[in-house]
């Protein structure tokens, strides 16, 4: 069956430290690739996507991530978090028959 | 432009009782998915409506159902509520789902409660 990890439940960090929230999927197709993330209070919003190309992809808000095919992951990373980062961060994939699976989400609490 | 709406908000059912919710998907998108949010599971795909047809569907049990009218607008329907049906259930549009990378866009979500 198809799926997607998220290995990092819970991270906290503080402000100004760099973060990677790791992301792997078992699917081997073609995929798109997404980051979803979920603000307290507030509804699941796209960060950043991969279709094609340059498998490094640059999101809003400082946000990048790499799609690196051989190992099935799709990595999110921001070199420096800020309080306002403080939220849930879904990985999902799509396949090529339509279907998106998500992970179980990485809960990032960010300390001022 | 108005983003995915979906009604009610909160619900409070009991086990037994079937349920109906219903989403609002941004104006010309045409796919509709739906989705369980539970705090053990994640989010969980149920199924995808396009032009008023399931066109995929998630690993649920029959009691989940859907439909889509031609408004595009969609419904999802529980039957014979489960205590672990409580989650949110989230709606999702895109233009198509035509499996380019388009994005799906969510709607705050309806709050089912089984008491």
């Amino acid at each position: 069956a198809q799926s997607v990890s998220q290995h990092n439940h819970h991270v906290i960090l503080s402000e100004a430290a760099s973060l990677e929230l790791g992301c792997n999927y078992s699917y081997g197709g073609t995929v798109n690739l997404f980051w979803y993330v979920q603000y307290p209070g507030q509804h699941l919003q796209l960060l950043l996507k991969y279709f094609s190309g340059d498998p490094l992809v640059k999101g809003i808000k400082g946000f990048e991530a790499e799609f690196i095919k051989s190992k099935f992951s799709f990595n999110l990373r921001k070199p420096s978090v800020q309080w306002s980062d403080t939220a849930e961060y879904f990985c999902a994939v799509m396949n090529t028959g339509n279907q998106f699976y998500f992970g179980t989400g990485t809960s990032l609490t960010v300390i001022p | 432009k108005a983003g995915v709406t979906q009604t009610p908000r909160y619900l409070i059912k009991t086990r037994g009782q079937q349920v109906t919710l219903s989403c609002s998907p941004i104006s010309g998108h045409r796919s509709v998915s739906w989705y369980q949010q539970t705090p053990g599971q994640g989010l969980q795909f149920l199924f995808e409506y396009f032009s008023e047809t399931q066109r995929n569907k998630g690993n649920f049990p029959g009691r989940f159902s859907g439909r889509q009218f031609s408004n595009s607008r969609s419904e999802m329907n529980v039957s014979t509520l489960e205590l672990g049906d409580s989650a949110l259930y989230l709606c999702a549009s895109s233009l198509d789902g035509t499996g380019v990378g388009q994005p799906q866009h969510f709607g705050d979500g309806t709050r089912l409660s089984i008491l």
